[in-house]
């Protein structure tokens, strides 16, 4: 069974940067992977940020980027606002199969 | 943009079939340029992916939950469905139905969700 590891949790100071990051069980993630990056808010449905490794939502803010780093996908926000607590999910693709990762509850603090 | 409607039991008991239907609207649930998915999320734990169909009838299934779950899709009414089988309080979670693009695997959009409780 693939395993899709996150961070458990982080915490950032208002205006700060921080970068969360997937690894797999299955060795270096790479684009084929598509990796997707979703927040999702307390009670809300996820919602897609980052999507084929780089690419941006439509709503997507500036400050979140995504990237492949030291064999791990990655999400960077820079400037943190106060409204980006939430959790981060990522998702793999592995030639039909999906996998998410446990989350990382993100704290602005 | 699309529009993906969950519907179904609220409420199923041990042992029995969970039964779900997503309804789409603003687009074809035949069109090649997407697949369609289910993912749960069980109450305070992260998502879990459960299947694929595509719309030549392609599906993929998570390893842990192929011997029991089964999609399907009806184009006369743009509807894809979900059943699981056998189904525990561990299949308890929201049930989310998706797009997706085929050629960037974007998750495009999103149903609201359904809880499913099973319980007796």
């Amino acid at each position: 069974q693939i395993v899709v590891t996150q961070e458990p949790s982080l915490t950032v100071s208002p205006g700060g940067t921080v970068t969360l990051t997937c690894a797999s069980s299955t060795g270096a993630v790479t684009s084929g992977n598509y990796p997707s990056w979703f927040q999702q808010k307390p009670g809300r449905v996820p919602r897609t940020l980052i999507y084929s490794t780089t690419n941006k939502d439509s709503w997507t803010p500036a400050r979140f980027s995504g990237s492949l780093l030291g064999g791990k996908a990655a999400l960077t926000l820079s400037g943190v606002q106060p409204e980006d607590e939430a959790d981060y999910y990522c998702l793999f693709y592995y030639g039909g199969a999906w996998f998410f990762g446990g989350g990382t509850k993100l704290t602005v603090l | 943009q699309r529009q993906l409607q969950e519907s179904g039991p609220g409420l199923v008991k041990p042992s029995e079939t969970l039964s779900l239907t997503c309804t789409v609207s603003g687009g074809s649930i035949s069109s090649s340029s997407y697949f369609w998915t289910w993912i749960r999320q069980p109450p305070g734990r992260g998502p879990e992916w459960i299947a694929n169909i595509y719309e030549s009838g392609t599906t993929y299934f998570n390893p842990s939950l192929k011997s029991r779950v089964t999609i399907s899709m009806d184009t006369s009414k743009n509807q894809f469905s979900l059943k699981l089988t056998s189904v525990t309080a561990a299949d308890t979670a929201i049930y989310y139905c998706v797009s997706q693009a085929g050629p960037t695997k974007k998750i495009d959009s999103w149903g609201q969700g359904t809880l499913v409780t099973v319980s007796s």
